[in-house]
């Protein structure tokens, strides 16, 4: 069964320092998303993208943040100089259309550790 | 923001009984709802899903019911096994393309053998 993969599985990293987290969506989808846990909170959303653009994005996803789709499988978060708030899990999801239903497909997360 | 909302951190459960996972929401316009879960070290799992024109839906040994009118929804698991102990998330999305998810704070499910 199809599923959506993230690399590293954990990424330690100092204050300050650039980080790129990687994603392979599901080869038919059409919608990603990048997610966030924060240990002991909810999964929060943070941007949507959709035809080489992004959709929709949160509160969270700041001047920091960054999101590309490099080629046609990877999908990338970057994210350019850490803060230690944002040591959390991320997950990747996908979605195959946006037709009337929304189930979206979620990676295993990077766990993204800042020092 | 607390526009969906677990009230139940944990719930223990007899194996072979019904389980019974509780979600309640906010937003009105929210039109589509889903249950995920979770395990440690793990991505959410999509479960089962219902749009806002229906009241029910059911797939195997999983029953989502909604009420919108008291803007709740449960997920029921019958009969409840060890292997579905687990985190479950109840999570909700607008209607538009993107469609985000709004996520409950989650319920830690334990089935006894």
């Amino acid at each position: 069964e199809p599923e959506v993969t993230q690399t590293p599985s954990h990424q330690v990293t100092q204050m300050g320092q650039e980080v790129i987290l990687r994603c392979v969506p599901i080869s038919n989808h059409l919608y990603f998303y990048w997610y966030r846990q924060i240990l002991g909170q909810k999964v929060e959303f943070l941007v949507s993208f959709y035809n080489n653009e992004i959709s929709e994005k949160s509160e969270i996803f700041d001047d920091q943040f960054s999101v590309e789709r490099p080629d046609g499988s990877n999908f990338t978060l970057k994210i350019r100089s850490t803060k230690l708030e944002d040591s959390a899990m991320y997950f990747c999801a996908s979605k195959k259309s946006d037709g009337g239903t929304n189930e979206q497909f979620f990676g295993p997360g990077t766990r993204l550790t800042v020092l | 923001d607390q526009q969906v909302k677990q009230n139940s951190p944990s719930l223990s459960v007899q194996e072979g009984r019904i389980s019974i996972l509780n979600c309640d929401y906010t937003n009105s316009m929210f039109d589509y709802f889903l249950w995920y879960k979770k395990y440690p070290a793990e991505g959410p799992t999509f479960l089962i899903s219902i749009s806002s024109i229906k009241d029910k839906n059911e797939d195997g040994r999983f029953t989502v019911f909604l009420n919108k009118s008291a803007k709740h929804l449960s997920l029921h698991i019958v009969p409840s096994q060890p292997g579905d102990s687990a985190v479950y998330f109840c999570a909700a999305s607008l209607s538009g393309s993107a469609r985000q998810l709004t996520f409950g704070s989650g319920t830690q499910l334990t089935v006894l053998p």
